[in-house]
């Protein structure tokens, strides 16, 4: 069964900090893996995603992702945080050999910046 | 770009009526979702569809049925509204060709039941 996990409910960086967010999966065939922001009172928008190739993702908004097999991990990162990066993070799992439409999806962490 | 649009931004109703949510994208996507988000559990899918007509069940789906006539439109349907589904209510549509395209979400549509 596919699984993800946020084990953080919340991330509180100082702005200019480098920050990162953690995310750990589990699928039993190859992982398509995708990270999404949500300001408040919005829905969710796309940040990044690793299908395959290089493990290192770039996205919007000058935020990048790893992954690494061995670990069964993705997590996102950015060199220098913002205090408009204060928000709700998501990273979500598909199952890429298994033919599901299904995206299963962390619990999110909140990620706070501090002035 | 994509526009996920979902007809209420806040809704209130009472116990045992009937609610309707609505959900329209203009990118003629094959998938459609409705999850509902509630504090520490994240996003859990309580229905989707791949095409009109079509529908799958997800995790959570007691308590919910949904209408897809046309493909643009997907309706979740409470047939008789309780407590325990008040949240907030995310519709998302993918395209369906490219297995590994990400998904593009609603506003969201906060529906509590009084």
């Amino acid at each position: 069964a596919q699984s993800v996990a946020q084990p953080e409910d919340q991330v509180n960086v100082a702005e200019g900090n480098p920050l990162t967010v953690k995310c750990t999966y589990s699928v039993s065939g190859n992982p398509y893996l995708f990270w999404y922001v949500q300001y408040p009172n919005r829905g969710l928008q796309f940040l990044l995603k690793y299908i395959t190739g290089d493990n290192l993702v770039k996205g919007s908004y000058g935020f990048e992702a790893e992954f690494n097999k061995s670990q069964t991990s993705f997590h996102l990162k950015k060199p220098s945080a913002l205090v408009s990066d204060s928000a709700l993070y998501f990273c979500a799992v598909r199952d890429g050999s298994s033919g599901t439409y299904k995206y299963i999806f962390g619990t999110g962490t909140r990620l706070k910046v501090l002035a | 770009d994509v526009k996920v649009t979902q007809s209420s931004r806040y809704l209130v109703k009472r116990t045992g009526e009937k609610v309707f949510l609505e959900c329209v994208q203009d990118m003629d996507h094959e998938n459609m979702f409705w999850y509902r988000q509630d504090p520490g559990l994240g996003l859990r899918l309580i229905y989707f569809s791949y095409d009109v007509k079509m529908k799958e069940k997800g995790d959570i789906p007691e308590g919910y049925s949904v209408s897809r006539e046309k493909k643009e439109r997907f309706s979740l349907i409470l047939e008789s509204a309780s407590t325990n589904q008040t949240s907030m209510y995310l519709c998302a549509s993918s395209f369906a060709l490219i297995s590994y395209n990400e998904q593009f979400f609603g506003p969201g549509t906060r529906l509590t039941v009084l």
